[in-house]
C-alpha cells in the first residue's frame, strides 16, 4: 500500500532562516505531487505541483520553491521565511483524479 | 477552475444521518467530485469520489444529480469522532499540466453533540 512521510512534524523558525520541508511517498510510481498551505481555520491553498521528476509548476508567487530531485521525493524550501509563512504544509500525491495527504508539517515563524 | 459551495457549519447528533450539500455549477465533463474529512492539525482524508449518480463505501454515500451541479454527501449514523471538517472538491483536470487542481474552500465544519 502508498505510505506518505512528512517531516518534522513541527517546526519553530526564526524571520530571515532557510526552510526545507521534505516529503517522500512509498509505494507508487511516478506519482503526481503537491504542496499546499493551510492558514488556521482556512482551507488549502495549493503552492506547487509536479507530474515528474525536475518538472515544477507554481501556482502563487511567493518567496517559497519547490524541488523534485527524485521520483518519489518533494522538497519545499525557502532562503529567508517572512512571518506570513507561518501555517499548515501539506504534501499529497496522486496517480489519477483522487488525492492523498500526508500527516503535514506544522510550521512557525518567530 | 470549478468552485465549490458548501454550508460553514452543521450540527447534528449522535446516531442521526447527516447531509452535506455542495453546489458546483460550473463543473466540466471531466471533472470528478470528491469529499475530503480534516481533523485539527491533520492531513485531509479521502472520503469519497464520484462522476455521476451513486457511490457508496463503507464510510458514506455520494448522490450526484443527472446535471452534476450539486452533490451530497450522507453520513449514516454519525458519532462523535466525525467531529470535523468537511471539504467539497471538483478537479480540474489540466491537459497541458497532466494533473488535477483542486480548489479547496474552507469546507463545512460539522459538530456532532452527544
Amino acid at each position: 500500500s502508498q505510505t506518505i512521510h512528512q517531516w518534522p512534524a513541527t517546526l519553530v523558525q526564526p524571520v530571515g532562516s532557510p526552510l526545507s520541508l521534505e516529503c517522500t511517498v512509498e509505494g507508487t510510481s511516478n506519482p503526481n505531487l503537491y504542496w499546499y498551505r493551510q492558514a488556521a481555520g482556512r482551507g488549502l491553498q495549493l503552492l506547487f505541483y509536479s507530474v515528474g521528476i525536475g518538472q515544477i509548476s507554481s501556482e502563487v508567487p511567493q518567496n517559497l520553491s519547490a524541488s523534485r530531485p527524485q521520483d518519489r521525493q518533494f522538497i519545499l524550501s525557502s532562503k529567508k521565511l517572512l512571518l506570513s509563512d507561518s501555517g499548515f504544509y501539506l504534501c499529497a500525491w496522486s496517480v489519477v483524479e483522487t488525492q492523498y495527504f500526508g500527516p503535514g508539517t506544522r510550521l512557525l515563524v518567530l | 477552475l470549478a468552485k465549490t459551495t458548501q454550508p460553514i457549519s452543521m450540527d447534528s447528533y449522535e446516531g442521526q444521518e447527516v447531509n452535506i450539500t455542495c453546489s458546483h455549477n460550473n463543473i466540466a465533463t471531466n471533472d470528478y467530485i470528491t469529499w475530503y474529512q480534516q481533523f485539527p492539525s491533520q492531513g485531509p482524508r479521502f472520503i469519497i469520489q464520484g462522476y455521476k449518480t451513486k457511490v457508496t463505501n463503507e464510510v458514506a454515500s455520494l448522490f450526484i444529480p443527472a446535471d452534476r451541479k450539486s452533490s451530497t454527501l450522507s453520513l449514516p449514523r454519525v458519532s462523535l469522532s466525525d467531529t470535523a471538517v468537511y471539504y467539497c472538491l471538483v478537479g480540474d483536470y489540466g491537459s497541458v499540466s497532466g494533473t488535477y487542481k483542486y480548489i479547496f474552500g474552507t469546507g463545512t465544519r460539522l459538530k456532532v453533540l452527544a
